[in-house]
């Protein structure tokens, strides 16, 4: 069956940066893109934004834009998200999500089990 | 801000009728899906496509689309329903996804 399986907890101090990881199983990881979603505490869903493990294309929210990065390793079937210049407001769970896409739009059909993470100096 | 607009919170009884719904600001719209949240858990989608119901989800999740507004309908709600719900479009220029601000749903 398909699974997305996450890193676990960080504590982080403002400033620095988090790289979260995202382990796939029970399909082709290339053939399908990965989005990273994430929910501070008491808000709603946050697209952040999406990677293609097979051309390691990449697309982000402007709001992300300079201070996250996207990768893989395809060896591994892993994809990671990188968030740099960590503030307070950064505090929350980050999601990676399965990107199912053709001509019904793109949502997301699998998601990770989520990953806390928590700036405070 | 969200360009999909729901309501925060919607209240039903058991066994009534639950109905949340999308507006999009502007034309054209994108499918519509909905995901279910419970806290401590993962999103679930429970519909895409503005209708269709993946497998493994109950036939009482339904979608439904008038104009520029989806609605998720819980028929027959249950306990276990009670949770956070989310719709996700694509951006106005529909490049990227987008998420309304999500509703919860509670079970009286």
């Amino acid at each position: 069956q398909v699974q997305l399986v996450q890193s676990g907890a960080e504590v982080k101090k403002p400033g620095a940066s988090v790289k979260v990881s995202c382990k796939a199983s029970g399909y082709t990881f290339t053939t399908y893109d990965i989005n990273w979603v994430r929910q501070a505490t008491g808000q709603g869903l946050e697209w952040m934004g999406w990677m293609s493990p097979n051309s390691d294309n990449t697309g982000y929210a402007q709001k992300f834009q300079g201070r996250v990065t996207m990768t893989r390793n395809t060896s591994t079937g892993t994809a990671f998200m990188e968030l740099r210049s960590l503030r307070s407001d950064d505090t929350a769970v980050y999601f990676c999500a399965r990107e199912n896409s053709g001509s019904s739009g793109y949502y997301f059909d699998y998601w990770g089990q989520g990953t806390l993470v928590t700036v405070s100096s | 801000s969200s360009e999909l607009t729901q309501p925060p919170s919607v209240s039903v009884s058991p066994g009534q009728t639950a109905r949340i719904t999308c507006s999009a600001d502007s034309l054209p719209k994108q499918y519509t899906h909905w995901y279910q949240h419970k806290p401590g858990q993962a999103p679930l989608l429970v519909i895409y496509s503005d209708s269709e119901r993946p497998s493994g989800i109950p036939e009482r999740f339904s979608g439904s689309i008038a104009g520029t507004t989806v609605t998720l309908t819980i028929s027959g709600v249950q306990a276990e329903d009670e949770a956070d719900y989310y719709c996700q479009s694509a951006d106005s220029s529909g490049t990227f996804p987008e998420f309304g601000g999500g509703t919860k749903l509670t079970v009286l």
